[in-house]
């Protein structure tokens, strides 16, 4: 299998609340785990990414988290900003590939 | 250093018609892959190329092909435009190594829309 399976699909937060979007997948041969933000009109930009053998990975505000056994990970923005108000890609990867398997992604707004 | 740039950046074409999209990886780049995003679809892989050869293709019929360039920069070809076709579609690049965590960089994209 080869789906990446994520959630919501869309996302209110109140400007300083906590953003969480879930991330599901399959195949356990997936070694790299990135995370993009694409914002209207432009393309999606590498936000941040682990890889399995780290169950947790802080950059600012924005944190991933990692279940291997659940085959599971999300992402975490702290503080959210109005700025912050883009569409969220979690996406998958194995050995090196740039064949990325991406979820269908999630709208987040963030209200002022 | 800039980024990974495509050309063009809008395009309108008539079905039936042919299409081919650039695009210049970073600077010592040597991996591109390209990606077709859709609001229905969301994104999805078309192929990857290394040092001008194909290393893997999505699954996408044989309207859709491309090539790398011996300067790593890339083109993709989609022949017999449907209205379907109509797209962004991304061009990424990376280093190329082969162990995980190879940061996969994408340009602006080029949008397509077939009438």
């Amino acid at each position: 299998q080869q789906q990446v399976k994520q959630s919501p699909q869309s996302l209110i937060v109140q400007k300083g609340g906590i953003s969480i979007i879930n991330c599901a997948y399959e195949n356990t041969a997936f070694d790299y785990f990135p995370w993009y933000q694409q914002f209207p009109g432009k393309g999606p930009a590498l936000l941040i990414a682990i890889r399995p053998d780290v169950s947790e990975k802080k950059e600012g505000r924005f944190t991933i988290s990692f279940n291997k056994s659940a085959k599971q990970f999300s992402l975490h923005i702290m503080d959210s900003q109005p700025g912050d108000s883009a569409t969220y890609f979690c996406a998958a990867s194995r050995g090196g590939s740039e064949k990325l398997v991406f979820g269908k992604g999630t709208k987040l707004t963030v209200n002022p | 250093k800039a980024g990974v740039t495509q050309t063009p950046r809008y395009l309108i074409k008539t079905r039936g018609q042919q299409v081919t999209l650039s695009c210049s990886p970073i600077s010592g780049h040597r991996s591109v892959s390209w990606y077709q995003q859709t609001p229905g679809q969301g994104l999805q892989f078309l192929f990857e190329y290394f040092s001008e050869t194909q290393r893997n293709k999505g699954n996408f019929p044989g309207r859709f092909s491309g090539r790398q360039f011996s300067n790593s920069r890339s083109e993709m070809n989609v022949s017999t435009l449907e209205l379907g076709d109509s797209a962004l579609y991304l061009c990424a690049s990376s280093l190329a190594g082969m162990t995980a965590g190879n940061t996969i960089y994408f340009g602006e994209g080029s949008w397509l829309t077939v009438v």
